[in-house]
């Protein structure tokens, strides 16, 4: 199975910040990766997909790239509703596996 | 809108069995992939399993290979998780969601709320 490593596990960021957010593969997986975010209690949410397509109604501060082994999800500008646990998953091939999760708490 | 909507969790004694259902509504099911993500407490997401379409490809995580089995049926828009050989470390949240494309892999784009499992004696 391809192994999903994502850093940092944590982060402590102000509103109004730019966060940076990275999964990388352990093998090649072309632009096949998302990027969910999960509130406590709450359903996760795709927020980009095909590493770096906004799904539709998500907010234009959050932006994705890379492409084979290594991605990025960024916020532009970390806004109160963004505090949360932010997952990629590779949608390669089966089985499809996630990152560990980056939980983004408030300095 | 899409719905989706988990049910048949429970407590169950280690070793026995459980089903999982999910119920859409507000899609045309047949349209699209179906998916099982779980979540333990306080743990991280895992993907569980897969189903195309059509049922035609069908993809299982390592950790549950052998005693889970996915099914859908079309007509009834519903999806299933057979749960068998229940271990303590299946407890977990499981999550019944849509893929934005009809074949295998995909993104993830509707959430149910989840349904619980609980495996102890």
């Amino acid at each position: 199975a391809i192994q999903m490593t994502q850093s940092p596990s944590s982060l402590s960021a102000s509103v109004g910040d730019r966060v940076t957010i990275t999964c990388r593969a352990s093998q090649d997986i072309r632009h096949d990766l998302g990027w969910y975010q999960q509130k406590p209690g709450k359903a996760p949410k795709l927020l980009i997909y095909v590493a770096s397509r906004l799904q539709s109604g998500v907010p234009s501060r959050f932006s994705g790239s890379g492409s084979g082994t290594d991605f990025t999800l960024t916020i532009s500008s970390l806004q109160p509703e963004d505090f949360a646990t932010y997952y990629c998953l590779q949608d390669y091939n089966y089985p499809q596996t996630f990152g560990q999760g980056t939980k983004v708490e408030i300095k | 809108e899409v719905q989706l909507v988990e049910s048949g969790g429970g407590q169950v004694q280690p070793g026995r069995s459980l089903r999982l259902s999910c119920a859409a509504s507000g899609l045309t099911f047949d349209d699209y992939a179906m998916h099982w993500v779980r979540q333990g407490p306080g743990k991280g997401l895992e993907w569980v399993s897969g189903i195309s379409w059509n049922s035609g490809s069908i993809g299982y995580a390592d950790s549950v290979k052998g005693r889970f089995t996915v099914s859908r049926d079309n007509a009834k828009n519903s999806l299933y998780l057979q749960m068998t050989s229940l271990r303590a470390e299946d407890t977990a949240l499981y999550f019944c969601a849509k893929a934005k494309r009809s074949s295998s892999s995909s993104p993830l784009d509707y959430w149910g709320q989840g349904t619980l499992v609980t495996v102890s004696s």
